[in-house]
């Protein structure tokens, strides 16, 4: 079955750098587009960054474009995010999900930014 | 961008009861609409996705409808377990945006 295994979350402190990564098992990752999403704690839901199955169309949210950058290795069925100048409103719990017909996300991992 | 609004945002029912939650999309997106449970600490579950097609292994008290503009998510007897919070969610286009939420409360 579909598994999304996110890793790499932990506190950081503002300004400071984080990468994420999302191992894929259970269906053919090359032929699936991605997103990386977050939940507020508390609060709703938001989407982050948008990656085509070919690795080659790249969109991201106004909240992180210009700090955050999405990639993948279809190699190795893993998807990441690179998160730069992390800021206090960043802390949420990240998810990958695979996009076909509505979202199947991963269990989640808690980003805190903090001092 | 699309925005989506659900409503409402919070709605107390009882075991047994009917619940319709509605979402409405700022402009068309067809039939491109998701909808999702979560639960304290858990990730979204999908139930229902192409507005009206239920996710393999939802219980059939889901439902979806809609087209267009307008849509909602009928849960037609109430069980324990739903309670949690729900989401629609467009994706017509590739920002994905969300409702903001529906939780369902014991009454």
């Amino acid at each position: 079955q579909v598994q999304l295994v996110e890793s790499g979350g932990g506190v950081v402190q503002p300004g400071r750098s984080l990468r994420l990564s999302c191992a894929a098992s259970g269906f053919t990752f090359s032929s699936y587009s991605m997103y990386w999403l977050r939940h507020y704690p508390g609060k709703g839901l938001e989407w982050v960054a948008f990656m085509s199955a070919d690795g080659i169309n790249k969109y991201y949210a106004d909240s992180v474009k210009g700090r955050f950058t999405i990639s993948r290795d279809n190699s190795k069925n893993t998807l990441y995010l690179q998160m730069n100048s992390l800021r206090t409103d960043d802390t949420a719990v990240y998810y990958c999900a695979r996009n076909a017909n509505g979202l199947t996300w991963g269990q989640g991992t808690l980003v805190t930014v903090s001092s | 961008d699309i925005q989506m609004t659900q409503s409402p945002s919070t709605l107390s029912a009882s075991v047994g009861d009917r619940v319709t939650i509605t979402c409405r999309a700022s402009q068309s997106i067809s039939y491109y609409l998701a909808w999702y449970q979560q639960k304290p600490g858990k990730a979204p579950k999908l139930l229902i996705y192409k507005a009206s097609s239920l996710e393999s292994g939802v219980p059939s008290r889901f439902s979806g409808s809609g087209s267009g503009t307008l849509f909602t998510l009928t849960i037609s007897s109430l069980q324990p377990d739903d309670f949690a919070t729900y989401y629609c969610q467009q994706y017509k286009s590739y920002s994905g945006m969300f409702g903001q939420g529906t939780k369902v409360e014991i009454k």
